[in-house]
């Protein structure tokens, strides 16, 4: 069974800085690493799909990392905005058959203080 | 374009009630699945429906929840007599062939039973 755990549970930083939170996994046994943002009353938004050892993805301030061989995600925020403020949450790809079941952590909430 | 759209937004049942939650994927895609959050855990798979294969619905809790998809289109979940244990986030997602791995996340139903 396929367990997705990430840390930490929660963070607070102040504007400004850069953060990384992580995700990890016992078993390379997936297809793909999923990063979701998701915000108070608002739908979870995809931010990276990686499917390589060594994969690394980057979106603006954010980025990440995939290491399948260790075991972990990482994802970085650099100079942190109120607006990251939300849950980011890792998932693991379990199969593809055009698509597929999504593994879910508990997920990191991040509060930005202005 | 439109989103994933579900409805409703909110309900409150009592216990022993049966509930349908409705979802409208994005126009064209394909696949279509369902998640929940109860309280304090994470994002948990429900069921998988890809074009007019057979579902994937190793992930329903109990035989009191079922789902139907439609047309290839609009999807309900109904959760049959139902228990305080069903109080949940419930998301439907969904997905395009020809970018399969990202699920677009509506904003969800939140289900209280009394």
């Amino acid at each position: 069974i396929l367990n997705v755990e990430q840390s930490p549970q929660s963070l607070h930083v102040q504007e400004g800085d850069s953060t990384n939170f992580t995700c990890s996994f016992p078993s390379s046994n997936f297809y793909a690493l999923h990063w979701y943002r998701w915000e108070t009353a608002k739908s979870p938004e995809a931010l990276f799909v990686m499917t390589l050892n060594g994969d690394e993805k980057k979106k603006g301030r954010i980025s990440a990392t995939l290491n399948t061989k260790e075991g972990y995600s990482y994802l970085y925020i650099k100079g942190s905005q109120p607006e990251d403020s939300a849950t980011y949450l890792c998932a693991l790809l379990t199969y593809y058959n055009q698509g597929g079941k999504l593994i879910f952590g508990q997920g990191t909430e991040l509060s930005v203080k202005p | 374009g439109a989103g994933v759209s579900q409805s409703p937004s909110n309900k409150v049942t009592e216990k022993g009630k049966d509930v349908e939650l409705r979802c409208d994927p994005i126009s064209g895609h394909t696949a279509l699945y369902w998640y929940r959050q109860s309280l304090g855990q994470g994002l948990e798979f429900l069921i998988y429906f890809q074009g007019n294969s057979a579902p994937d619905k190793s992930g329903l809790p109990s035989d009191r929840f079922s789902a139907e998809r439609t047309g290839g289109s609009v999807s309900t979940l109904t959760i049959q007599r139902t228990q305080q244990e069903d109080s949940a986030v419930y998301l439907c997602a969904s997905s395009s062939p020809a970018s399969a791995e990202t699920q677009y996340f509506g904003p969800g139903t939140r289900l209280l039973v009394l």
